[in-house]
């Protein structure tokens, strides 16, 4: 049982569209962070959430923390062939905690 | 350019062979970690060293031996590896935490095959 878990696994669309993917778990969680790696590449660090019911913008990605701190969505609009990658969500544990628990990532492919 | 460096970025070998990874960070940070990725599981974390000690040992196998000497360089030294071990290992690091927000930087993996 993973303790978060990212759907869909896979999802292929269209440039221009738009699309959301999501981060749950039935544990409450006092952050959670948003990565994306690209192919050959490390993940990197799109954008951390910490407050219940939070939503951080970047660019055309639209972050939002669950009211309960136990989910979270990431919201593309007019998606780019740019934003093909593997996008992973993660949170500590414990509050202050280094170890951070992984979803098993959502894999976004963006058709030109 | 990630800050984080490591190297070989490629590594094929034998069960038998003893190989190292690399890892060096030129951002300051005090935190260093190793992380397994293995196809369709989430990412594992397998050590974490703060100011050059070991905190962290996520039961990971002795065949699996970190080395850290300094806050910047990071070894894995690999012995008598199983084809299970293949994988994408990551180094990765940071700031000590801060309530948890600290945030990790990726290097680019070493993607290893165990053959």
């Amino acid at each position: 049982t993973q303790l978060l878990e990212q759907s869909p696994q896979f999802l292929s669309i269209q440039e221009g569209e738009n699309l959301t993917v999501y981060c749950n778990s039935s544990s409450v969680f006092s952050s959670l962070q948003w990565y994306r790696q690209e192919p050959g590449e490390g993940p990197v660090l799109l954008v951390t959430v910490v407050t219940g019911g939070e939503v951080k913008k970047l660019k055309r990605l639209t972050f939002q923390f669950g009211d309960a701190r136990k989910d979270s969505s990431l919201h593309i609009t007019a998606a780019q062939p740019g934003d093909t990658g593997l996008y992973l969500c993660a949170g500590p544990l414990i509050q202050g905690a280094q170890k951070l628990v992984f979803g098993q990532g959502t894999r976004l492919t963006i058709n030109p | 350019e990630t800050g984080v460096t490591q190297t070989p970025r490629h590594l094929v070998m034998g069960m038998t062979n003893k190989k190292s990874l690399k890892c060096e960070q030129h951002l300051g940070h005090n935190a260093m970690y190793w992380y397994k990725q293995s196809a369709k599981k989430p990412l594992e974390l397998m050590f974490v060293y703060n100011f050059k000690e070991q905190t962290e040992n996520n039961s990971v196998p002795s065949r699996f031996s970190p080395e850290c000497p300094n806050s910047s360089h990071l070894f894995l030294h690999l012995h008598t590896l199983q084809p299970e071990d293949s994988a994408l290992y990551l180094c990765a690091s940071s700031l000590p935490p801060s309530g948890g927000n600290s945030p990790l930087h990726f290097g680019n993996g070493t993607r290893l095959t165990v053959t």
